[in-house]
């Protein structure tokens, strides 16, 4: 069973276009997370809920916008997508501040 | 100040040595400390956790942590070329922290 599982793995669109990605975990888990990995491998925090509540946002433009249906799910969606949002988009897990688990990434490229 | 500072590298090690990544941190508020194993094109994979100041070792692995010089660090005995990776170091206190990770390359 997958514990932290992403959709789509890859995503290539135009500059301007809406898209989203979406998470779930099956762990059980209180908080989930989105975090962005640039090409210099910097794991930077955007996001955190907390049971469906929003408990972090970073410096992170508002075209991006988290969703939680429920505590199972965290999906981000992105508006107006820019070349600089190329990057790899990682789903985590946690009971809250403990250990987290990833999901695989979804590697964003807008061209 | 950045929250975490971790030596980038690469760092380079011959099989069989012993590969030493260290972490330093800034919020004192910070209570759980964790290590994560990121190889290319794959997600981060916890590989350790360490909660009270002084050593904890899971196989080839130690954990060191020593709150009052705020730092953390994480040791590979016998290192295998598998053990090649980008290793990130966190800490959680009132939020989650990462550092930038350190490259490591076992030369076998």
């Amino acid at each position: 069973d997958t514990a932290v599982s992403q959709t789509p793995k890859y995503l290539v669109t135009q500059m301007g276009n809406d898209k989203s990605i979406k998470c779930e975990q099956n762990l059980g888990h209180d908080t989930m997370y989105w975090y962005k990995q640039d090409s210099k491998k910097f794991l930077k925090i955007m996001f955190s809920y907390n049971n469906k509540e929003l408990i972090i946002n970073e410096t992170v433009p508002n075209r991006f916008s988290p969703k939680s249906p429920d505590k199972a799910h965290l999906n981000l969606h992105i508006n107006s997508l820019e070349l600089g949002d190329s990057a790899v988009y990682f789903c985590a897990s946690s009971q809250v501040l403990n250990e987290q688990y990833f999901g695989p990434g979804t590697r964003l490229t807008v061209t | 100040q950045k929250e975490v500072e971790q030596n980038s590298g690469p760092l380079s090690v011959p099989e069989g040595a012993i590969a030493s990544l260290n972490c330093t941190y800034s919020d004192r508020g910070s209570q759980s400390f964790f290590w994560y194993r990121q190889y290319s094109g794959k997600s981060p994979e916890l590989i350790m956790f360490i909660y009270s100041n002084g050593d904890k070792e899971d196989g080839r692995f130690t954990a060191q942590l020593n709150k009052a010089s705020q730092y953390v660090s994480l040791l590979i005995r016998d290192s295998q070329p598998s053990d090649s990776a980008t290793y990130l170091c966190s800490m959680a206190g009132n939020q989650f922290y990462f550092g930038t990770g350190t490259s490591l390359t076992v030369i076998p």
